[in-house]
């Protein structure tokens, strides 16, 4: 059964960084395109990062610069590292195997 | 401009048909894109539903029933979600998106409510 569990979220503070762990089972990640997606308080989905299977990335241009999506294949899990991380980002992060499998979230608050 | 817009809400009778809406930008081609539908309900992470490009390139989600189905319309540069046989369990977010430009694009969702 594919499964994908985010970890990692919590409060922090403006301009501070955090970073998200997504532990999938199930199937190999390494095999897969993984992509974070968010979902402030009330709002729409907003496309993050992506990692390909071959390894390459991709980024929205909204976090280009201040996230960073990588993965540990021994793990089988994929991580999001957020940077100078804005108010606005306050959001529900959830990982997404290609377009299918989707985990159950991590909510990140960036508060003062 | 928006590159996909829904409308942000939609009510339809229990045991009808509900027609969602996902329009694309002008100069944005429905026809040369793979439109992507999910379901949301509160508190739950989104499930996928189908991907709909064509009648012969198209893909329903797994379990998904079969009273949900997609299609396009070419002049109004838009795809569709159709839910036949509404039931209460329909009531839910639904979010259209495409993949363009090395970037997954959401519409902005509709509300869904079965009245």
């Amino acid at each position: 059964e594919v499964q994908l569990v985010e970890s990692g979220g919590g409060l922090v503070q403006p301009g501070g960084s955090l970073r998200l762990s997504c532990a999938a089972s199930g199937f190999t990640v390494s095999n897969n395109d993984v992509s974070w997606v968010r979902q402030a308080p009330g709002k729409g989905l907003e496309w993050v990062s992506i990692i390909y299977s071959g390894g390459g990335t991709d980024y929205a241009d909204s976090v280009k610069g201040r996230f960073t999506v990588s993965r540990d294949n021994s793990k089988n899990t994929v991580f999001l590292q957020m940077n100078s991380l804005r108010a606005e980002e306050t959001a529900v992060y959830y990982c997404v195997r290609s377009v299918d499998y989707w985990g159950q979230g991590t909510l990140v608050t960036v508060s003062s | 401009q928006a590159v996909l817009t829904q409308p942000s809400s939609l009510s339809a009778s229990p045991g009808a048909s509900a027609s969602l809406t996902c329009t694309l930008r002008s100069g944005i081609n429905v026809g040369t894109f793979n439109i992507y539908w999910f379901q949301q309900k509160p508190g739950s992470p989104p499930q996928y539903l189908l991907r709909y490009n064509s009648d012969s390139n198209n893909q329903q989600g797994s379990g998904v029933p079969s009273r949900f189905s997609g299609s396009t319309d070419a002049s109004a540069n838009a795809g569709i979600l159709l839910i036949s046989g509404l039931q209460s369990d329909d009531e839910a977010d639904y979010y259209c998106m495409i993949w363009r430009n090395s970037a997954w694009v959401f519409g902005g969702g509709t509300k869904l409510t079965v009245l």
